[in-house]
């Protein structure tokens, strides 16, 4: 059981560059969520996803697109790389529906540079 | 609004003194709230939840909806408490609202 795995680990980019974060998880979670981390803010979060097919914005969308065509799978994309962009990413997943929140379990998180 | 306000950044104590981490929190439905730990080199993970009332790494945390707070509290600090730890809230779909977080430091 792998967990919430993400990549790549380390990522530099110029400005107006797109990518791509990976993130998976083998634990068949509904809920899913990508957060970014910067000095001072905590995690905020970017887009989230309740189920395949399905997915809505967080605290700090722009700029940021996803799509979840799988449970397992919950990709990030970059459009336009831009220094404003510069931090550490986090991927999260756990059980969802109405009710308790769950634990959220995260990945290793994926530290970006914008230049 | 929905708000977790952590009022410290940076938490030095020394070890096996007390430690006491705040939070306090807005929200106006009834709230579920956590606290995460990231240790150096680690992913969060979860440390405790309001619901379970439980102790964790001798960790209590209390809820107090009159003052809307949630401090994480700890009577003999040790060195290995050293880490960020984040206060969050979750509302009734899962999501999570996390504070800005406290840097624990805890020296010898």
């Amino acid at each position: 059981n792998a967990g919430v795995t993400q990549t790549p680990k380390f990522q530099v980019l110029k400005t107006g560059q797109s990518m791509t974060l990976q993130c998976a998880q083998d634990m068949n979670h509904e809920y899913m969520s990508w957060y970014r981390q910067d000095p001072g803010m905590g995690l905020r979060l970017i887009h989230y996803s309740v189920g395949a097919g399905i997915t809505d914005q967080g605290e700090v969308p722009n700029g940021y697109n996803v799509s979840r065509s799988t449970t397992e799978d919950f990709p990030l994309r970059l459009l336009s790389a831009a220094p404003s962009q510069t931090s550490v990413y986090f991927c999260a997943s756990s059980y969802s529906g109405q009710g308790p929140t769950y634990e959220q379990y995260f990945g290793p998180g994926t530290r970006l540079t914008v230049t | 609004a929905q708000r977790v306000t952590q009022p410290e950044k940076l938490l030095s104590v020394f070890k096996g003194a007390p430690v006491e981490l705040k939070c306090n929190y807005s929200y106006s439905g009834s709230p579920e709230l956590f606290w995460y730990v990231q240790y150096s080199r680690q992913r969060l993970q979860l440390l405790l939840r309001h619901i379970s009332r439980e102790s964790i790494k001798g960790f209590t945390a209390d809820l107090n909806k009159g003052e809307t707070s949630f401090h994480l509290k700890k009577p003999f600090a040790q060195e290995e408490d050293s880490a960020m730890y984040y206060c969050a809230l979750g509302d009734s779909w899962g999501k999570l609202q996390f504070g800005a977080g406290t840097q624990v430091v805890v020296t010898p």
